[in-house]
């Protein structure tokens, strides 16, 4: 049963547009969520995280967005780069719990 | 600045043999993870450990077992390599403090089984 999805494999946007990338989950436990982004080659990196409290949370150029009554989530990033190009993974985490719970990921491309 | 590193960056095995891959945070954390990545199938959860010498199953334990005897070293075993454990090998460390349970990850061990 997959708990976190990320139902797009891969994303392609122009430099300097918004970037928006979606994560669906089922189990109403989960108190916070992640998003990390991984270069070929290297651990995934932390990027930004969310409280289930709470309905949106903003560093920079990255934004998360949370809807509970849907059970979704969203990160925006704008304007997007070069740099972001990268695969980008959606985790959740239980109430708890220390693990995290992974979405497929999806791979993101930043056409100049 | 917390730093996690695995022993190898690349590794070709045959089938049959005993694998070792090791895994060391220098930042003092409780808990520790191995995970395996695959296309389409995102990271998922081998085995993980809250304390030295503890060990919890994760979602696919098969044909694995792990190792924590000090608190900096978590190893994860193949007992006897298989062609279906080909994959990308990630380990990441985590503090029960931190309130949003963001894990740190090593740079990851490309496994080859032949």
């Amino acid at each position: 049963d997959q708990q976190v999805k990320q139902n797009s494999p891969s994303l392609s946007v122009q430099e300097g547009r918004i970037s928006i990338l979606n994560c669906d989950y089922t189990n109403s436990m989960f108190d916070y969520f992640l998003w990390y982004k991984k270069y070929p080659a290297e651990g995934p990196t932390f990027l930004i995280s969310i409280s289930s409290i709470k309905d949106k949370n903003e560093d920079g150029r990255f934004t998360v967005f949370l809807n509970k009554s849907a059970k979704h989530l969203s990160l925006h990033i704008v304007p997007s780069q070069p740099g972001d190009s990268a695969v980008y993974f959606c985790a959740a985490s239980v109430r708890g719990a220390q693990k995290l719970v992974f979405g497929q990921g999806t791979r993101l491309t930043i056409n100049p | 600045d917390v730093k996690v590193t695995q022993s190898s960056r690349y590794l070709v095995k045959r089938t049959g043999e005993k694998v070792f891959l090791e895994c060391v945070q220098d930042m003092d954390h409780e808990n520790m993870f191995w995970y395996r990545q695959d296309p389409g199938l995102g990271l998922r959860l081998i085995y993980f450990s809250y304390d030295v010498k503890m060990k919890e199953k994760g979602d696919i334990p098969e044909g694995y077992s792990v190792s924590r005897e000090k608190k900096e070293r978590f190893s994860l075993i193949l007992e006897s390599a298989s062609t279906n454990q080909t994959s990308m090998y990630l380990c990441a460390s985590s503090s029960p403090g931190q309130g949003n349970h963001e894990q740190y990850f090593g740079p990851g061990t490309r496994l080859t089984v032949t």
